[in-house]
């Protein structure tokens, strides 16, 4: 039962284009969404994090976007950069208290190629 | 400082062999995490700390024994391993925000284990 679901395993973008991840989830406890980035032989990095009462956060070059209606997020890069290139990572939380307190969900990530 | 530290970067042990994985972080978070991550998949859940004691087992086999000593390190005692459990082991940590699910966990660079 893959409750977060990253349907594409791969993309590839030009330097300089926008990036755009996406990513989907079934669990309605879920109310905090984070993207990660992973390099090879290496421990996922903290990109950025949304809580369920936003729709939109920024930090610099990144953005995420959730639409809880539609159960789906999106991580947009831009401009896209030659060290962008790496596995990333959509993770979720949620149900506060009980055993599901400070477990992460993790979807099966997408591997992005920025193109010089 | 806001790093998770792991030892050793590379590990071969055999079927026989005890062994340990080492963690410490010292941003006084009081939830720290293993993971298990094989190629091309996402991290997957071991065991969660909180305030020093074991909240999660995600049924890991009992040749994987966690122990927390401290708030700062995290230790996994390996024994009777199997080759299948040749895999990036992960470190992570969080702070413990009572009643949330506001988890950004920050990840170790991992421990590769190789069991011949």
């Amino acid at each position: 039962d893959q409750q977060v679901k990253q349907n594409s395993p791969s993309l590839s973008v030009q330097e300089g284009r926008i990036s755009i991840l996406n990513c989907d989830y079934t669990n309605s406890m879920f109310d905090y969404f984070l993207w990660y980035k992973k390099y090879p032989a290496e421990g996922p990095t903290f990109l950025i994090s949304i809580s369920s009462i936003k729709d939109k956060n920024e930090d610099g070059r990144f953005t995420v976007f959730l639409n809880k209606s539609a159960k789906h997020l999106s991580l947009h890069i831009v401009p896209s950069q030659p060290g962008d290139s790496a596995v990333y990572f959509c993770a979720a939380s949620g149900g506060a208290g009980g055993t599901s307190y400070g477990k992460l969900t993790f979807g099966q990530g997408t591997i992005l190629t920025v193109h010089p | 400082d806001t790093e998770v530290t792991q030892t050793p970067k590379h590990l071969v042990m055999g079927m026989t062999n005890k062994k340990s994985l080492k963690c410490e972080q010292h941003m006084g978070h009081r939830a720290m995490y293993w993971y298990k991550q094989k190629a091309k998949k996402p991290p997957e859940l071991m065991f969660v700390y909180s305030y020093e004691k074991l909240s999660i087992n995600e049924s890991v086999p009992s040749r994987f024994s966690p122990e927390c000593p401290n708030s700062s390190l995290l230790n996994l005692h390996l024994h009777a391993l199997q080759p299948e459990d040749s895999a990036l082991y992960l470190c992570a940590s969080s702070r413990l925000l009572a009643g949330s699910s506001y988890n950004e966990q920050f990840f170790g660079p991992g421990t590769r284990l190789t069991v011949l």
